[in-house]
């Protein structure tokens, strides 16, 4: 059962405009959220996070927003930069982390 | 600040074989996480240490898996034996707190099984 569902496997978006990455999850016991990064034969790392009581996190060009009622999540990049072309995972938390399948960011110079 | 060490990068068996990965996770870091990540999906926990104590296994094959952290240090996954379906990549993390806090993870030992 995927409590975590990124629906988009890939995405393509022009340097400089932004980026939309999209989360769905089912748990409405989750209380902590986070975005990873991840490259090619490397581990993920971690972007940013948010907790529940929050419906907005920013951190430079990255803003996470939590929608609890849609139980929505997303992450926005602006603006969107070539090095920024990696996977993106959601992680969900309620007692374990439970992820995403990730989306696949291109940013095309 | 040394990051979370996995070994190897890379691994091929035969099914029926046996394999075992290690991991170092960050120092201090006192909950140690082992997961796999099967190609196009996300990673899926197999087991959670706190210090060297057992906080959840539920999703760990025990047939043919087992895990270990002696000490509350180091830690080692073993799979025996190894099945095709358990092609993957096997991703340690680590965290200086056992809930709500963000992963660390190494970079992982990619496994096929063959």
């Amino acid at each position: 059962d995927q409590q975590v569902k990124q629906n988009s496997p890939s995405l393509s978006v022009q340097e400089g405009r932004i980026s939309i990455l999209n989360c769905d999850y089912t748990n409405s016991m989750f209380d902590y959220f986070l975005w990873y990064k991840k490259y090619p034969a490397e581990g993920p790392t971690f972007l940013i996070s948010i907790s529940s009581i929050k419906d907005k996190n920013e951190d430079g060009r990255f803003t996470v927003f939590l929608n609890k009622s849609a139980k929505h999540l997303s992450l926005h990049i602006v603006p969107s930069q070539p090095g920024d072309s990696a996977v993106y995972f959601c992680a969900a938390s309620f007692n374990q982390f439970y992820f995403g399948t990730g989306t696949s960011l291109t940013v095309i110079p | 600040e040394a990051g979370v060490a996995q070994s190897p990068r890379y691994k091929i068996i035969e099914k029926r074989q046996s394999v075992a990965f290690w991991c170092n996770p960050i120092s201090g870091h006192a909950t140690l996480y082992w997961y796999q990540q099967i190609l196009g999906q996300g990673p899926k926990l197999l087991i959670q240490f706190q210090n060297n104590g057992v906080v959840d296994d539920s999703q760990l094959p025990k047939d043919r898996f087992s895990a270990e952290r002696l000490k509350g240090v180091d830690s080692t996954l073993k799979i025996q034996p190894a099945k095709l379906e358990d092609s993957a990549v096997y991703l340690c993390a680590s965290s200086l707190l056992a809930t709500n806090e963000k992963l660390f993870f190494g970079s992982g030992t990619q496994l096929s099984v063959l």
